[in-house]
C-alpha cells in the first residue's frame, strides 16, 4: 500500500531533550515536507526537500532541522524543543514530475507535547 | 507570494442540508487546486482536484470548480451527512513549484 509513515503518533517530553520524529515514504517520490499544525493557523510548512541531500526552508523553520539522506526517509529533528513547539506536525511526499496536478500523500501526524 | 483564503468555521448544518464553503486564492502563475479533507484524529486526504480554468473536481458527492475569472474554488455539496463531519482545506499548487500552499481551514459539524 502506497503511504507515508510517520512516528511516533504521539510524544510527551521535556523541554531541552532533543528528539526525532520519523517520515518514510513507499513511493518513490521526489518531493517531501514536513507541516505544523495549530489551532486558527492552519498548516504551516516547516522544511522541504526537492530531492536527495536537497532540502530549503518553509515558513517555520526555527528551532527544526531536517537531513535527507536517502530518498525514502525525511526525519524532523528537534535539538531542543520548547513548548512553543508543542503542534501536530505532519510530513507528506509527492512526485515532482509532471504539473502541479499532483496533491501530496500525508502521514498519519504526530502529537508532540513539549512540557 | 501565493495564499489562499477560506471562510471561517465551524459551518453548522443539519443532514441533508447544502453545504457551500468559499475559497479565493492569489497566485502567481497557473496553480492547480485542491480540497482536502481532515476527518478527527486523521491525517489529510485529498478529496478532490482542479488543474486548469473551468475544469470541476468531484467526489464522494463534493464538488468544486475552477473559476479563474474571479480566482475562486467554492467547495459544494448538495446534501450532507453527518460522517462529512471534518475539517476542510483549501489548497493551490503553483506551476513550477512543488510547494502546497494550504487555506486555514473550515470545520464543518453536521447534525442529525
Amino acid at each position: 500500500e502506497a503511504q507515508v509513515t510517520q512516528n511516533p503518533r504521539y510524544l510527551i517530553t521535556v523541554t531541552g531533550k532533543k528528539l526525532t520524529v520519523t517520515c518514510s515514504q513507499n513511493m518513490n517520490h521526489e518531493y517531501m515536507s514536513w507541516y505544523r499544525q495549530d489551532p486558527g493557523l492552519g498548516l504551516r510548512q516547516i522544511y522541504y526537500s526537492m530531492n536527495v541531500e536537497v532540502t530549503d526552508k518553509g515558513d517555520v523553520p526555527e528551532g527544526y532541522k531536517v537531513s535527507r539522506k536517502e530518498k525514502r526517509n525525511f526525519p524532523l529533528i528537534l535539538e531542543s524543543p520548547s513548548p512553543n513547539q508543542t503542534s501536530l506536525y505532519f510530513c507528506a511526499s509527492s512526485s515532482n514530475s509532471g504539473t502541479g496536478g499532483r496533491g501530496y500523500t500525508f502521514g498519519s501526524g504526530t502529537r508532540l507535547t513539549v512540557v | 507570494g501565493d495564499s489562499v483564503t477560506q471562510m471561517e468555521g465551524p459551518v453548522t448544518l443539519s443532514e441533508e442540508a447544502f453545504l457551500t464553503i468559499n475559497c479565493t486564492y492569489t497566485a502567481t502563475g497557473y496553480p492547480s487546486l485542491f480540497w482536502y479533507v481532515q476527518y478527527p484524529g486523521e491525517g489529510l486526504q485529498l478529496l478532490l482536484k482542479a488543474t486548469k480554468a473551468d475544469d470541476k473536481g468531484s467526489n464522494k458527492g463534493f464538488e468544486a470548480t475552477y473559476r479563474k475569472e474571479t480566482t475562486s474554488f467554492h467547495l459544494e455539496k448538495g446534501s450532507v451527512q453527518v460522517s462529512d463531519s471534518a475539517v476542510y482545506f483549501c489548497a493551490l499548487r503553483d506551476s513550477g513549484y512543488s510547494t502546497l500552499t494550504f487555506g486555514k481551514g473550515t470545520m464543518l459539524l453536521v447534525s442529525p
